[in-house]
């Protein structure tokens, strides 16, 4: 069966630090990428999708994400986080004959301290 | 504009008996999904629509849980029996079109005791 791993469940950094959070999946076939954040009391919003084309996707608030093929990644990155970015972030993947429905991770914690 | 809105927000029920949360989408959306997020997890699949038709239900866990969508618009996730397994938050998403981008309601929490 078709799944997305994330690497860390609970990441902790200090403002101004760079953050890589990992996402892997497993199938072979034509992907739609996806990173979602859900800050504390608050829904799921869209961060940054990849569909097609450049391969480095850029997002909201200074995150960018990189599709490695070969790897079967897409892993989400930010130069230097705010304490605003403390939140809960899910990497999703749609396979492309599948209707669209998304395949999440188990999502990661990510805590900022100010 | 309005975003995808459920309720309710949250519902206490008693094991055994039927549930139905509601999910209106983003005007104009033709694709439904419903997810649910237990505590800790990413949300799951259970099942999209493509205007009023279930195009693919193979999310849903047993037979005790069925949606609709009569017009096209507000879908309804139903659960008969109620489990204290199916405790969770029921999420709905929504999309212009089938493979687009989903735009995900506050979901709703529901708490089987």
């Amino acid at each position: 069966a078709q799944s997305v791993s994330q690497h860390n469940h609970h990441v902790i950094l200090s403002e101004a630090a760079s953050l890589e959070l990992g996402c892997n999946y497993s199938y072979g076939g034509t992907v739609n990428l996806f990173w979602y954040v859900q800050y504390p009391g608050q829904h799921l919003q869209l961060l940054l999708k990849y569909f097609s084309g450049d391969p480095l996707v850029k997002g909201i608030k200074g995150f960018e994400a990189e599709f490695i093929k070969s790897k079967f990644s897409f892993n989400l990155r930010k130069p230097s986080v705010q304490w605003s970015d403390t939140a809960e972030y899910f990497c999703a993947v749609s396979l492309y004959n599948q209707g669209g429905k998304l395949i999440f991770g188990q999502g990661t914690e990510l805590s900022v301290k100010p | 504009g309005a975003g995808v809105s459920q309720t309710p927000s949250n519902k206490v029920t008693e094991k055994g008996k039927y549930v139905e949360l509601r999910c209106d989408p983003i005007s104009g959306h033709t694709a439904l999904y419903w997810y649910r997020q237990s505590l800790g997890q990413g949300p799951e699949f259970l099942i999209y629509f493509q205007g009023t038709g279930a195009a693919d239900d193979s999310g849903l866990p047993n037979d005790r849980f069925f949606a609709v969508r009569p017009e096209g618009s507000v879908s309804t996730l139903k659960i008969q029996r109620t489990e204290r397994g199916d405790s969770a938050v029921y999420l709905c998403a929504s999309s212009v079109r089938v493979q687009e981008t989903q735009y995900f309601g506050p979901g709703t929490r529901l708490l089987v005791l």
